[in-house]
């Protein structure tokens, strides 16, 4: 299986940068991509899809949010961070079966 | 617009079964795949399996083999999650997740809280 680890938590100040990180124990490139996807969870919300592949910014997601990385390695950075972004954020890969990461809870300074 | 509908909250006593269902509309339902997502009370996301919403093959990740079953009614576009033989710790909220060929669950159901209590 493959499993992908993040850090808990990350407290960051108002228009400031929050970088959140993902790493994966096994490649989940293929054949030029990265199966790897962001989703942003709100308390009592279902989850809603920031980044797809690495580094597209999926419909209606404002540019303050991008993701990077390849291989093992992703992060996802908000840049600036506005008081809305106060949620939990989970990686996931999708090159073999499925699984997610447990979480990066993002709080505000 | 495209929306999952899932049923609503349900309280069972250990040893009951329960069905969820997500009724998929503004798509082609059949052109996504559809999976199933548990969340623990303050838990993190964990993935259960998916259905082929084209063929209905379930494919189910370890950990839910057995009680759980994926079914289809796709004459009205509806995915279904059964558990059955209830568990305390099969409380939690299940999301379905509508799934694109690259592997992006890009909609996402509003959640069906399951209560396990005697």
């Amino acid at each position: 299986d493959i499993v992908l680890t993040q850090s808990p938590a990350l407290a960051v100040s108002l228009g400031q940068r929050a970088t959140i990180s993902c790493k994966t124990n096994q490649n989940v490139d293929y054949y030029g991509n990265s199966y790897m996807h962001w989703y942003q969870q709100k308390p009592g919300q279902q989850p809603k899809l920031l980044i797809y592949l690495a580094s597209n910014l999926a419909s209606g997601i404002p540019a303050r949010f991008s993701g990077r990385g390849s291989g093992t390695d992703f992060t996802l950075t908000i840049d600036p961070v506005e008081a809305d972004d106060t949620a939990t954020y989970y990686c996931q890969q999708s090159r073999n079966l499925r699984t997610f990461g447990g979480g990066t809870k993002l709080e505000l300074k | 617009q495209i929306q999952l509908v899932q049923s609503g909250p349900e309280l069972k006593k250990p040893g009951e079964s329960v069905k969820i269902s997500c009724k998929a509309s503004g798509y082609t339902f059949t052109d996504y795949a559809m999976h199933w997502v548990k969340q623990a009370p303050g838990k993190g996301l964990k993935w259960m399996g998916w259905i082929n919403t084209y063929t209905g093959k379930p494919t189910y990740a370890d950990d839910f083999k057995g009680r759980f079953v994926f079914s289809l009614e796709a004459s009205a576009s509806t995915a279904n999650l059964q558990i059955s033989n209830l568990k305390n710790e099969d409380t939690a909220t299940y999301f379905c997740a509508r799934e694109d060929n690259r592997g992006v669950m890009d909609a996402w159901g509003q959640g069906a809280s399951v209560t396990v209590s005697s």
